[in-house]
C-alpha cells in the first residue's frame, strides 16, 4: 500500500519570505514523488517530480523539493514567496511496483500575504 | 494545442438521473484517470485505464461507470446508485507504458445534484 500525508492544511507566509509545504510518504517499494498546484476551480498543474538521483529537484515557477529517504519526506520549497503562489498544493506518490496509480495527499492551502 | 478537455464545466443532476461527463485528450496518452475532489479530502481515484478497451476500478468506483473505446476518450457516467454525487470531477491522462511521467489534468466538471 502507498500513502501520502500533508500535515498542514494551511500555510501562511509573507511575500518575499521562504516557504515550505510539507509532505511525507509511505510505499513498499521505491517512490516516485510529485508536486502539483491547483488554482480555484481549475485542474491540477504539474510542478516537479523525483524519480531517482539528486535529492534536490528543481521545478516550475522557482519551486524546488528535497527528497529525504530516511525521513520519507518530500517537502516543497521556494526561497522567496510571491502573492501569486497562493493556491492549493498536492503531493503525490507512486510506488514503482504499483502500475500507474498515484496516491494524492489531502492538499495544503498556501496563502502568501503582501 | 495539445491538452485534455473536460465538458461540461458545470452540470446539474436531478435525483435518480444518470449523467455522463466527457473527457477527451489529444496528447496520445495511453493512461487516463478519473478523480473525485471533495473539500478537505484531496483527490480520490474513481476509475483508471491504462490502455484502450481496458479499465480498472479505483478506490471509490461504486455508483460510477466508464468506457474506453477510443484512446482519446474516457467518459464517466455518474449513475443513480451514487448517493452523494455532488463534487468536483477531474480527468487526467499520462503517457503510461511504464514511463514515469506526470499527469496532465483537465479543468474539471462541477456536478451538483438539484
Amino acid at each position: 500500500a502507498q500513502s501520502v500525508a500533508q500535515p498542514e492544511d494551511q500555510v501562511n507566509v509573507a511575500e518575499g519570505n521562504p516557504l515550505t509545504v510539507k509532505c511525507t510518504y509511505s510505499v513498499s517499494g521505491n517512490p516516485y514523488l510529485f508536486w502539483y498546484v491547483q488554482y480555484p476551480n481549475r485542474g491540477l498543474q504539474f510542478l516537479l517530480k523525483y524519480i531517482t538521483g539528486d535529492n534536490l529537484v528543481k521545478g516550475s515557477y522557482g519551486f524546488e523539493a528535497e527528497f529525504n529517504k530516511s525521513q520519507t519526506s518530500f517537502h516543497l520549497k521556494k526561497p522567496s514567496a510571491l502573492v501569486s503562489d497562493s493556491a492549493l498544493y498536492f503531493c503525490a506518490v507512486r510506488d514503482t511496483t504499483n502500475a500507474g496509480k498515484s496516491t494524492f495527499g489531502d492538499g495544503t492551502t498556501l496563502t502568501v500575504k503582501p | 494545442d495539445g491538452g485534455i478537455t473536460q465538458s461540461p464545466k458545470y452540470l446539474f443532476r436531478k435525483e435518480g438521473q444518470n449523467v455522463t461527463l466527457s473527457c477527451e485528450q489529444n496528447l496520445n496518452h495511453d493512461a487516463m484517470y478519473w478523480y473525485r475532489q471533495d473539500p478537505g479530502q484531496g483527490l480520490r481515484l474513481i476509475y483508471y485505464s491504462q490502455i484502450v478497451n481496458d479499465f480498472q476500478k479505483g478506490d471509490i468506483a461504486e455508483g460510477y461507470s466508464v468506457s474506453r473505446e477510443k484512446k482519446e476518450s474516457f467518459p464517466l457516467t455518474v449513475t443513480s446508485a451514487q448517493k452523494n454525487p455532488t463534487a468536483f470531477y477531474l480527468c487526467a491522462s499520462r503517457m503510461g507504458g511504464g514511463s514515469v511521467t506526470e499527469a496532465f489534468f483537465g479543468q474539471g466538471t462541477r456536478l451538483t445534484v438539484v
